[in-house]
């Protein structure tokens, strides 16, 4: 079936490491998104790809970074300059013409200890 | 098994008139909904949402009720404008699970 999947669901990250979240999508989709979600608040963008090799910064990028080397695969990683990384994380897939279809991942849940 | 369910693909209201966006959910766990909306081309963005302590939520042009005895929410768009035309997508959480369950979307065009 096709879908996007994010792994893994838990993800735990002692204070100044980095890590990295994955997400897959076999939608042949050209845009991928990532967002993080605090409790009581919408999603809030990340950073975006529209297209392989190429991903612009979203509103809260500070703190992440991103590779867009496939297609399919736009990993996150959380840096240990982001100050408040724990959250849930959410990865999403669109076509880049007039699709208007949006698919979501599952999440990953982030917790620093 | 669809938790939140959208039940109409797309949906055409003329510019100026009330556009009424529903979403159907089966989980009585759910205690925490949300609207998003989305461009072609462009990531989902938050709209609005609402918590089941409460049956109405109001942001200026948006509205949106909760009926949990039917387990149904509806967003109101009051006037509609031609800058509304885009997929929205109703979502659901719960309290202590992380996670939102997305509706599949309704594709809602404004015209003039």
């Amino acid at each position: 079936d096709g879908g996007i999947t994010q792994s893994p669901k838990y993800l735990f990250r002692k204070e100044g490491q980095n890590v990295t979240l994955s997400c897959e999508q076999n939608l042949n989709h050209d845009a991928m998104y990532w967002y993080r979600q605090d409790p009581g608040q919408g999603l809030r963008l990340i950073y975006y790809s529209q297209i392989v090799n190429d991903f612009q910064k979203g509103d809260i990028a500070e703190g992440y970074s991103v590779s867009r080397e496939k297609k399919e695969s736009f990993p996150l990683t959380v840096t240990s300059a982001q100050k408040n990384p724990t959250a849930f994380y959410l990865c999403a897939s669109s076509g880049s013409t007039t699709n208007t279809e949006a698919f979501f991942g599952q999440g990953t849940r982030l917790t620093v200890v | 098994d669809q938790q939140v369910k959208q039940n109409s693909p797309s949906l055409s209201v003329q510019e100026g008139r009330i556009s009424i966006l529903n979403c159907d959910y089966t989980n009585s766990m759910f205690d925490y909904f949300l609207w998003y909306k989305k461009y072609p081309a462009e990531g989902p963005t938050f709209l609005i949402s609402i918590s089941s302590i409460k049956d109405k939520n109001e942001d200026g042009r948006f509205t949106v009720f909760l009926n949990k005895s039917a387990k149904h929410l509806s967003l109101h768009i009051v006037p509609s404008q031609p800058g509304d035309s885009a997929v929205y997508f109703c979502a659901a959480s719960m309290r202590g699970a992380d996670g939102l369950t997305f509706g599949k979307g309704t594709h809602l065009i404004i015209q003039p």
